[in-house]
């Protein structure tokens, strides 16, 4: 079955860097676009950022365009969102979800938490 | 801010019909090209969302049918019929809008079950 398993949240201060990996399997990953979702606490959904089934598209929301990048690794069958500059409202949790087409995500990982705070 | 507006709750008892809909514009829900397919979300409380509605109309294996979706114009609607106490959680509609070149979600509708 498939499989979206999110690593590398944590704290981190306001300014630095993090980077979020996403190990899928169950499915033929170089076949599918890939997406990142994030959650602030208690909040809706926003979507962050697109990457197309062979990374040579990138799509990303304007609140974080110019700071995050979106890559994959078909090879390692693994999903990656680079954040730089940080800021305390990029605290959420960041979920790694699969593509379905026709603007429909059919797969969400369980998420991983990114804190944003001194 | 959301691109796509849902009502923030509805509630029904047991047995009971609701419906949530989805208001957009003619770039996303009502783009009459490209992908301007509506999807429906349910996010169980503390769970990641699941996929319950895709294409504006399509169930994914193992949903019931008791779950139906609908497009017309600018706006999409979730239906629900026979709830029951599992389906309390928050519903969020989703689709493509081409003049973002972004994944757009509604504002959530949280269902309760009285």
């Amino acid at each position: 079955q498939v499989q979206l398993v999110e690593s590398g949240g944590g704290v981190v201060q306001p300014g630095r860097s993090l980077r979020l990996s996403c190990a899928a399997s169950g499915f033929t990953f170089s076949n599918y676009g890939m997406h990142w979702v994030r959650q602030a606490p208690g909040k809706g959904l926003e979507w962050v950022a697109l990457i197309s089934y062979d990374g040579s598209n990138k799509w990303y929301a304007d609140s974080v365009k110019g700071r995050f990048t979106i890559s994959r690794d078909n090879s390692k069958n693994t999903l990656y969102l680079q954040m730089n500059s940080l800021r305390a409202e990029d605290t959420a949790v960041y979920y790694c979800t699969k593509d379905l087409g026709g603007g429909a995500i059919d797969y969400w990982g369980q998420g991983t938490l990114v804190t944003v705070s001194s | 801010q959301s691109v796509l507006t849902q009502p923030p709750s509805v509630s029904a008892a047991p047995g009971q019909r609701v419906t949530i809909s989805c208001s957009g514009s003619s770039s996303n829900i009502g783009n009459n090209y490209g992908n301007s397919y509506v999807s429906w979300y349910q996010q169980l409380p503390g769970t990641a969302p699941k996929l319950l509605i895709y294409d504006n109309n399509k169930r994914p294996s193992g949903i019931p049918d008791r779950f139906s979706g609908s497009k017309s114009g600018t706006s999409a609607t979730l239906g629900i019929t026979g709830l029951q106490t599992g389906d309390e959680a928050v519903y969020y509609c989703g689709t493509w809008d081409s003049s973002l070149s972004a994944e757009v979600f509604g504002t959530g509708t949280k269902v309760t079950v009285l």
